[in-house]
């Protein structure tokens, strides 16, 4: 199994509040994602990061922001909870993408955290 | 723009049954991968298959195989003589060649329960 965690696992929070999901891969792999799942919705891209201070937006970007400062981290800010946020957040990395002919480009992905904003 | 159709939300079959999840899919770009991704019910998303585009070659893994045919955008997977183990929610998703990051799209997803 490839080495991503999360944190927190679980999380119960208010409306309004900044919260932050930590993803931490033992990999060394450039790209990391942010997914989240929703019923009915499968996943959807929140963000990507393509290396250290590189990132760009997903199609579902609106509320969230994301840092990387190291390779091996990823974080996900809520910059002010809102209900419609409450989702399961996946995080994800891969070692190349699919424009490197013959890249490694399957994603593999962290066991998740349970978010809901009350 | 890229999609991920899997038209079957829910497929119920008894146990040593051979069971069919369909995928179909839409891109405008000639090269780009396909997946297979399983979601049993403890949570966690296991990758299953990549597929090129430039390869239409069908591939089969033990009970598991799967039929890609660019004709009809389908990448099909099918389970032979299925077992209660393959309950889970099967994700088919896509990636555009050219687009940077390799971002997925993925379908909604095809729960499939087999009862002992």
């Amino acid at each position: 199994d490839a080495g991503i965690t999360q944190s927190p696992r679980h999380k119960v929070t208010e409306t309004g509040t900044p919260v932050t999901l930590r993803c931490h891969q033992t990999e060394n792999h450039r790209y990391m994602y942010w997914y989240r799942q929703d019923p009915g919705h499968g996943l959807r891209l929140i963000h990507y990061s393509y290396g250290v201070k590189d990132t760009d937006k997903g199609e579902v970007s609106d509320g969230y922001s994301v840092s990387r400062s190291k390779t091996e981290d990823f974080l996900l800010t809520l910059e002010s909870a809102t209900s419609s946020q409450t989702s399961v957040y996946f995080c994800a990395i891969s070692e190349s993408v699919a424009r490197v002919a013959g890249g490694l480009n399957e994603q593999f992905f962290g066991p998740g955290t349970r978010l809901t904003v009350l | 723009a890229q999609k991920v159709t899997q038209a079957q939300t829910e497929i119920s079959v008894v146990e040593k049954e051979d069971v069919t999840l369909d995928c179909v899919y839409e891109t405008r770009d000639t090269t780009y991968y396909l997946f297979w991704y399983k979601q049993p019910p403890s949570g966690e998303l296991v990758f299953l298959i990549r597929r090129n585009s430039f390869d239409e070659q069908n591939e089969i893994s033990g009970r598991y195989s799967w039929n890609f045919q660019k004709s009809t955008s389908s990448f099909n997977f099918t389970i032979t003589a299925s077992q209660v183990v393959d309950s889970a929610v099967y994700f088919c998703a896509l990636s555009e060649g050219e687009t940077s990051g390799s971002r997925l799209t993925f379908g909604e997803g095809t729960q499939l329960t087999v009862n002992p």
